[in-house]
């Protein structure tokens, strides 16, 4: 079974662009999670997708933002970039089968850089 | 919101040792506890988790411990071995806000041969 797969997994954007990150979940999953990995902060839930729809949302600014296709496939995009949107972009995804929480897969990351 | 403290930072031993990682969360509502092994350029990677109805899970060399009235929860690992060397992550996380974990900060775990 594949694991789940990150594009790009390097990323060199300016301050004021705006990026698109992607996230093919291993098949059958249907829940999509997005942190944000920082060496200051950690890991930083960004949000969660169930089926196309928005279940969960971390404390970032709307800049960020996410959606799900009816493949499970995510993306999220930072618009506005700042330097300090400089970071390691995980994407986790999890069968979430029951309304229970399950084990989260993760991906590689993407690593955005921000000059 | 929940809160995730884990302690040591970092923690050397001697090949062969056995290691303990501690947790404290502070939602009493949380009920699920994975724990995660990130290596240098990967992903983070599910080595073991813990629902709270359960006081204790063991997998080969690794074992969770969670004590629900204290909340706090362990992560053993006996037999070290220096691929075993990396960062480990607790987490916690309730049913009904959906898979959204809070880790704590990490422990960077060194075996020394």
């Amino acid at each position: 079974k594949a694991g789940v797969t990150q594009t790009p997994r390097y990323l060199i954007k300016t301050r004021g662009q705006q990026v698109t990150l992607s996230c093919s979940p291993i098949s059958g999953h249907r829940s999509v999670s997005w942190y944000q990995q920082t060496p200051g902060q950690g890991l930083q839930f960004l949000f969660e997708y169930f089926s196309e729809t928005q279940r969960n949302k971390g404390n970032f600014p709307g800049r960020f933002s996410g959606r799900q296709f009816s493949n499970s496939r995510s993306e999220m995009n930072v618009s506005t970039l700042e330097l300090g949107d400089s970071a390691l972009y995980l994407c986790a995804s999890s069968p979430r089968a029951g309304g229970k929480n399950t084990e989260a897969f993760f991906g590689q990351g993407t690593r955005l850089t921000v000059v | 919101g929940e809160n995730v403290e884990q302690h040591p930072s970092t923690l050397s031993v001697q090949e062969g040792d056995s290691a303990v990682i501690k947790c404290t969360y502070s939602d009493s509502a949380s009920n699920y506890f994975p724990w995660y092994k990130q290596e240098l350029g990967k992903g983070p990677q599910l080595i073991i988790d813990i629902r709270s109805n359960v006081g204790e899970k063991k997998d080969q060399r690794i074992a969770v411990t969670l004590n629900k009235t204290a909340k706090h929860f362990s992560l053993h690992i006996t037999e070290t071995q220096p691929e075993d060397s990396a960062v480990y992550f607790c987490a916690a996380s309730r049913d009904n806000y959906g898979q959204n974990f809070v880790f704590g900060p990490g422990t960077r775990l060194s075996v020394l041969p």
